[in-house]
């Protein structure tokens, strides 16, 4: 099977930077996504990495470090809209390769 | 806008109702899923259909019923649910054979069972 976790609520002040974690324990594994989900709104694709390393777009930045089994999604400059609901999704190779997700880290960005 | 459509997005109904959700996707994909989401649980997968065929059925109870009549088009009927089957169902789709292959999600229906 495979375990995901990332912390449950988090919160940070605009124009701050953040660092949302995300540890997985999983056999086979191929990739990982980040995707962002704002309330009420369907969760759209942030980043999908497969190689070791720091992937950078805009103000968030995607890391992955195979041999922990460790991701995390940096925020820079927050601004109020990132005030949403983070996932994390791992894939693993063997048959197919559709995502088990986290439970999802709670990010509310104050003034 | 995700080019994932569904419908309704607001849902109430008893437990002896019969209901279909729908799911329609504009992007060109070859496979659609359903996953449901409970607060404080991660994503559940329900269903995965790939070039119309179901290739993925999660330990589902019978009471959900998947039909995907084309690559396009994804139902999921309800009926005899139960109150812990209430939850925001969501229905994606993806293109199979991409390197990253990430799923494109609707906004989801909130099924409130009673």
């Amino acid at each position: 099977g495979q375990n995901i976790d990332q912390p449950t609520e988090m919160t940070a002040t605009e124009g701050a930077i953040v660092q949302i974690n995300c540890t997985y324990q999983t056999s086979g594994f191929n990739g990982l996504f980040w995707y962002q989900q704002h309330a009420g709104e369907a969760p759209t694709f942030l980043s999908y990495n497969v190689l070791d390393g720091l992937e950078e777009k805009g103000r968030f930045s995607s890391f992955l470090s195979r041999s922990k089994g460790y991701s995390y999604l940096l925020l820079k400059e927050l601004q109020m809209k990132d005030s949403a609901s983070y996932l994390c999704a791992v894939t693993t190779s063997g048959g197919s390769y559709i995502p088990t997700f986290g439970r999802g880290t709670s990010l509310i960005v104050h003034p | 806008e995700t080019g994932v459509t569904q419908t309704p997005r607001h849902l109430v109904m008893g437990m002896t109702n019969k209901k279909s959700l729908k799911c329609e996707q504009h992007l060109g994909h070859n496979a659609m899923y359903w996953y449901k989401q409970s607060a404080k649980k991660p994503l559940e997968l329900m269903f995965v259909y790939s070039l119309e065929e179901r290739v993925e059925n999660n330990s589902v109870p019978s009471r959900f019923s998947p039909e995907c009549p084309n690559s396009s088009h994804l139902f999921l009927h309800l009926h005899t649910l139960q109150p812990e089957d209430s939850a925001l169902y969501l229905c994606a789709s993806s293109q199979e054979g991409q390197d990253d292959e990430k799923l494109f999600f609707g906004s989801g229906t909130q099924l409130s069972v009673l």
